[in-house]
This record gives C-alpha cells, sequence and structure tokens, in this order.
C-alpha cells in the first residue's frame, strides 16, 4: 500500500514568489493535515481537514497561506508571497477518520528555502 | 505554555548501550494518547507507539519499551541495547480528546549511536 506521497521534495525560491505543494494521502484516509516544521523543531499543526472541509485552521497564516482539498483526496498548499521566515519542512499526514488518538502517517515532506 | 516537552536536545551513545529518551506532557483533559516517532534523515516521521491516558501499562516490544506514569506526567521511551540504525530524532507528541486528531509536538530528541 502506498504511503502519503508529497511533491516537489525541494523547492527554492526567491522572497515574495509564489509556490504550492501538493499531497496525496493515503487511500480511503478521510483526515488530511498539513504540518510546519522548523529547523531544530517538532511539527506543528497548519490545517486539518474532514474530507474536503477545513475543519481547524487556526494556525494557518490566512493572509499569506491558502490550502484546499477538492473532492476529499489530494490537497495543495499554497504560500504567496512567501517570506524568508516561511523557510521551513512542509509535512502532510492522514489518518482514517479525526477523533483522538489516531495513528496518522506522514509523508517524507517538502524542504521550502525562501532566499 | 508548552505541552510537550522534551529535555534532551542531544543524545549520544555508543552501540549496545542503553538509552532512554524522556517526554514530560501537559493536558487538562482526561482522554489523551500519547505517542513517539522517529524521524530519520529521510526526513519522513514514522509511528512508534501509541497509549492511551487510561492504560499506564508499560510496554515492551523487541529493544524498545515505553514508561507512561501518570502521576508525573511522563512517558519515557528506551531502547536498549542501541544499534547506529536508532540514529534518528525521536518525537513524544500528544493528542487530547479536545483537540481531535491534531499532534502537539515536542522538540525532539535528536539521538546519534556511534559503532
Amino acid at each position: 500500500e502506498a504511503g502519503v506521497v508529497q511533491s516537489p521534495r525541494y523547492k527554492i525560491i526567491e522572497k515574495k514568489q509564489p509556490v504550492a505543494f501538493w499531497c496525496n494521502p493515503i487511500s480511503g484516509h478521510n483526515t488530511l493535515y498539513w504540518y510546519r516544521q522548523n529547523l531544530g523543531q517538532g511539527p506543528e499543526l497548519l490545517i486539518r481537514y474532514e474530507n474536503e472541509e477545513a475543519v481547524d485552521d487556526s494556525q494557518l497564516p490566512k493572509d499569506r497561506f491558502s490550502a484546499e482539498r477538492l473532492k476529499g483526496v489530494d490537497s495543495t498548499l499554497k504560500i504567496q508571497p512567501a517570506e524568508l521566515g516561511d523557510s521551513a519542512v512542509y509535512l502532510c499526514a492522514s489518518s482514517l477518520n479525526g477523533e483522538v488518538g489516531t495513528e496518522a502517517f506522514f509523508g517524507q515532506g517538502t524542504r521550502l528555502t525562501v532566499v | 505554555a508548552q505541552k510537550v516537552t522534551q529535555a534532551q536536545t542531544e543524545i549520544s551513545v555508543v552501540e549496545k548501550e542503553d538509552v532512554t529518551l524522556d517526554c514530560v506532557y501537559e493536558t487538562r483533559d482526561t482522554t489523551y494518547y500519547l505517542f513517539w516517532y522517529k524521524q530519520p534523515p529521510s526526513g519522513e516521521l514514522v509511528f512508534l507507539i501509541r497509549r492511551n491516558s487510561f492504560d499506564e501499562q508499560n510496554e515492551i516490544s523487541g529493544r524498545y519499551s515505553w514508561n507512561f506514569q501518570k502521576s508525573t506526567s511522563s512517558f519515557n521511551f528506551t531502547i536498549t541495547a542501541s544499534q547506529v540504525v536508532d540514529s534518528a530524532v525521536y518525537f513524544c507528541a500528544l493528542s487530547e480528546n479536545s483537540g481531535y486528531s491534531t499532534l502537539t509536538f515536542g522538540k525532539g530528541t535528536m539521538l546519534l549511536v556511534s559503532p
């Protein structure tokens, strides 16, 4: 069974440019997460989807970040415009459901460098 | 206030030594889950174990063992007879009933096992 697939693995952009990350979750998983991991830190939630509905986006910087999960499967996270402080690893994860204690499966992440 | 604290930033051991990674958590929920994830250099977070707040029974799985103590809000992880392949960053994480399946991670402990 395929795991969570993310692309691209690496991205280098200049500040003020837009960037997008793509995530394909495990088949059958209703819940999808985007986490951001800064260097030397643990991942922090940006947004959580239940099917196509964003149920927790309280930590998403909405002035420059946007996300969508069309048809409740694949998801895209966008930053426009990017800032130097956005350099981080962006991790996508999925789980069967959003109940407390449900195991989340993570992709390999996209490492973003903003120069 | 930090909800998951991993006080050890980095631990270095020699192969075959035993090593314990500490985790202290904070929550007001009575129902919660604790996790350990491993993050090798490839970047993907790998699930190791999950315990719920109602089960304080310690667990052993091969070279891994976990000690969950509600009285001290700790969920420590021990690797017996460490191997070079155990070198990675280890994250402790909390899933609270009020947060559904969202994980709150500690900052991680980097384990370096040398031959």
